[in-house]
């Protein structure tokens, strides 16, 4: 079945860690993005990729970085996390072309302590 | 800029009632807007798009959309709540700055009483 996977679901780390979030899509779609979400806020574009070996930062200013080697797969990793980190962050993916609809995941909840 | 706009972070309805989730966008060309619903620890899923033509747009669960280009508004519906639409409602226009991202609003939530 076709879909976006995120892991893990939840995360709970200390300060200073390094950490990669994992997102992969089923989707066949060349279009992937990282959103962050915080209560009560729009969600924020933290990076997208157009294809292999395309990235760009969004709208959000972001210490993390992302890397598109394969087609499916868009990890976010933090090299040293902070507790303002602490979000959920949100994947999904889009076909190229067509009417934009982006498809997500179901999300990573951070905490850093 | 682009930017959206939802009026009222908390809406509250009886089960049967009229549900009405407003949204409000700007945008210097012709807009590309969604509806997205999350529930509790989970993504966000497509209700509905408007792109092109009709400006009345009907999705999922019973739900529709308005595009009123003068208003610049694209309004949720939906006739009779049911318990289960009990969630997160985002409103999104397509970011013309960021290739096909998505500018969001800050969401509405909706709660349902019996």
């Amino acid at each position: 079945e076709a879909d976006i996977y995120q892991t893990p679901r939840y995360l709970v780390i200390g300060t200073g860690k390094k950490i990669t979030l994992e997102c992969s899509q089923t989707m066949g779609h060349d279009k992937m993005y990282w959103y962050q979400q915080d209560p009560g806020m729009e969600l924020h574009l933290i990076h997208y990729s157009y294809g292999v070996n395309s990235t760009e930062k969004g709208d959000l200013s972001s210490e993390s970085t992302v890397s598109r080697i394969r087609t499916e797969h868009f990890p976010l990793t933090l090299e040293s996390a902070r507790p303002s980190h602490t979000s959920q962050y949100l994947c999904a993916s889009s076909v190229a072309g067509g009417s934009y609809e982006q498809y997500f995941g179901p999300g990573t909840r951070l905490t850093v302590t | 800029a682009q930017s959206v706009t939802q009026l009222g972070s908390h809406v509250s309805v009886s089960e049967g009632a009229l549900v009405l989730l407003r949204c409000n966008y700007s945008s210097s060309v012709p807009p590309y807007l969604f509806w997205y619903v999350q529930y509790p620890n989970q993504g966000l899923q497509l209700l509905l798009k408007y792109t092109t033509g009709a400006t009345l747009v009907k999705g999922i669960n019973g739900f529709e959309a308005e595009f009123k280009k003068s208003e610049t508004s694209f309004h949720l519906t939906k006739p009779s709540a049911h318990m289960s639409d009990a969630a997160e409602y985002f409103c999104a226009v397509r970011n013309n700055q960021a290739g096909t991202a998505l500018i969001f609003g800050k969401g509405t939530t909706l709660s349902v009483s019996s």
